[in-house]
């Protein structure tokens, strides 16, 4: 399969820990991305590989990956974090790139 | 400092055509795989196309493979998406992403793209 799935949406109290999975085939073979975007802005990465954030992404961000599941855990989740978030990586081919459907995070 | 910058979009006729640029600065953009990925009006992304460092290498999605054309010119750091016979699908806002390992690190600020009559 050369999809990704993701739950539609997703809530969170303020201050609690929340996790975003992606399922998909290619996960067994290729690490999972995750992008943050909030209306009206271009994505922005906050998680790569095994489990790396880049600079200036808060480490409440972490990454973790299972068989054909990738997860974006939030823990202690702040306001600024309500977006969607998408999840990203290659297909089974490894020829093409593949998107989630993408998770609305709301904090409550 | 990375910037991408896109420009090109537009209003076009289903079945016209139009071309979209990407200019690079901050970082050497011959090192660097370029992609186009989009995204319509409250939908999620999708990945369009990607081209290798040199040029050489081209994928494309399948819902534009023979209709849209990616290229590059390193010495002008620029990247291109020409796109032919567009349908009311097409409608979307266009970002260039590098990809750096395995994933996008740097996105533009997106073109919009509206094919209709």
């Amino acid at each position: 399969s050369s999809e990704l799935t993701q739950d539609p949406a997703v809530s969170v109290a303020l201050g609690q820990t929340v996790r975003i999975t992606c399922q998909g085939d290619s996960l067994r073979n290729y690490f999972a991305s995750w992008y943050q975007q909030k209306p009206g802005q271009a994505p922005v990465l906050v998680i790569y590989g095994k489990n790396n954030r880049p600079s200036g992404i808060p480490d409440r961000f972490s990454g973790s990956t299972s068989e054909n599941t990738a997860s974006l855990t939030i823990t202690g989740a702040q306001a600024e974090d309500e977006a969607d978030y998408y999840c990203n990586s290659r297909d089974s081919s490894g020829h093409h790139w593949v998107f989630g459907g993408g998770t609305k995070l709301t904090v409550l | 400092e990375v910037q991408l910058v896109e420009s090109g979009g537009g209003l076009v006729q289903p079945g016209g055509s139009l071309r979209l640029s990407c200019t690079a600065s901050g970082f050497t953009f011959s090192s660097y795989e370029m992609n186009w990925v989009r995204q319509a009006s409250g939908k999620g992304l999708e990945w369009v196309s990607y081209i290798g460092g040199s040029g050489r290498t081209i994928y494309y999605a399948d819902s534009v493979k023979g209709r849209f054309t990616i290229s590059r010119d390193n010495a002008k750091n620029s990247l291109y998406l020409q796109m032919n016979s567009l349908r009311a699908e097409d409608t979307a806002v266009y970002y260039c992403a590098r990809l750096r390992f395995a994933e996008y690190d740097y996105w533009g600020q997106g073109t919009l793209v509206t094919v209709s009559s």
